[in-house]
């Protein structure tokens, strides 16, 4: 079963506005990653928050964690187009060792 | 670093063929992992190996599958006999330390099976 699920599936918006997505899971985690996938290629690490950790920030990222929720968060201020992909959230499954990735949210901005 | 490497990126093959893809992780990495991606399912581990051993195989689909770590630098995804259900793009990715740690992804393996 899916342990992260991402909210919204799609999301458009115009270059400059700020993008929210966020991520469900249903077991206690050790850490919550996102990645992001652009068209065609594999998917790139963003940033790994720990679940003693509440927000993190690496540039225009940032990301929350509400473990007594079960959710995060990530915001991507005044994006830009280069910024369309598609973004996963990961959650170790607590118990073997696993990733497990939810089905994504596909972020378009347009310029 | 070149990152993780991928063969081939685009193969073709007709039902019933053996697919053989291959994946060379970073060097000094010592987890490595093999996902599979379609619009259906999404993204799915298939299996992943700590220092050249298999210690998750559960996502397998059948005994069609099969993969191999016969050193630190390379590892093989096989599929004998291949069907059109296993079209699909394969990923590897690799990670030093835990499985939990940051996963580096390779391009990945776009599969049509015929």
């Amino acid at each position: 079963s899916q342990q992260g699920e991402e909210d919204p599936q799609a999301l458009s918006i115009q270059e400059g506005e700020n993008a929210t997505m966020n991520c469900s899971y249903k077991t206690s985690i050790n850490n919550l990653q996102w990645y992001r996938q652009n068209s065609g290629r594999g998917l790139v690490h963003l940033i790994l928050i720990r679940s003693n950790e509440r927000e993190k920030h690496s540039g225009r990222l940032r990301v929350t964690l509400d473990t007594s929720k079960k959710s995060s968060s990530l915001l991507i201020t005044a994006s830009r187009a280069a910024d369309t992909a598609s973004y996963f959230c990961a959650t170790d499954d607590n118990q073997g060792g696993k990733l497990i990735f939810g089905q994504g949210t596909e972020l378009s901005v347009k310029p | 670093d070149a990152g993780v490497i991928q063969s081939p990126r685009h193969e073709v093959t007709e039902m019933g063929q053996e697919v053989t893809l291959r994946c060379k992780p970073i060097s000094g990495h010592d987890y490595l992992f093999w996902y599979r991606q379609t619009m259906m399912r999404g993204l799915e581990l298939l299996i992943y190996f700590n220092n050249n051993v298999p210690i998750d195989d559960s996502g397998m689909p059948e005994d069609r599958f099969s993969a191999k770590m016969p050193n630190a630098s390379f590892s093989t995804l096989k599929i004998q006999p291949s069907e059109p259900r296993d079209s699909a793009v394969y990923f590897c990715a690799s990670s030093f330390g835990s499985s939990y740690n940051e996963q580096f992804f390779g391009p990945g393996t776009r599969l049509t099976v015929l």
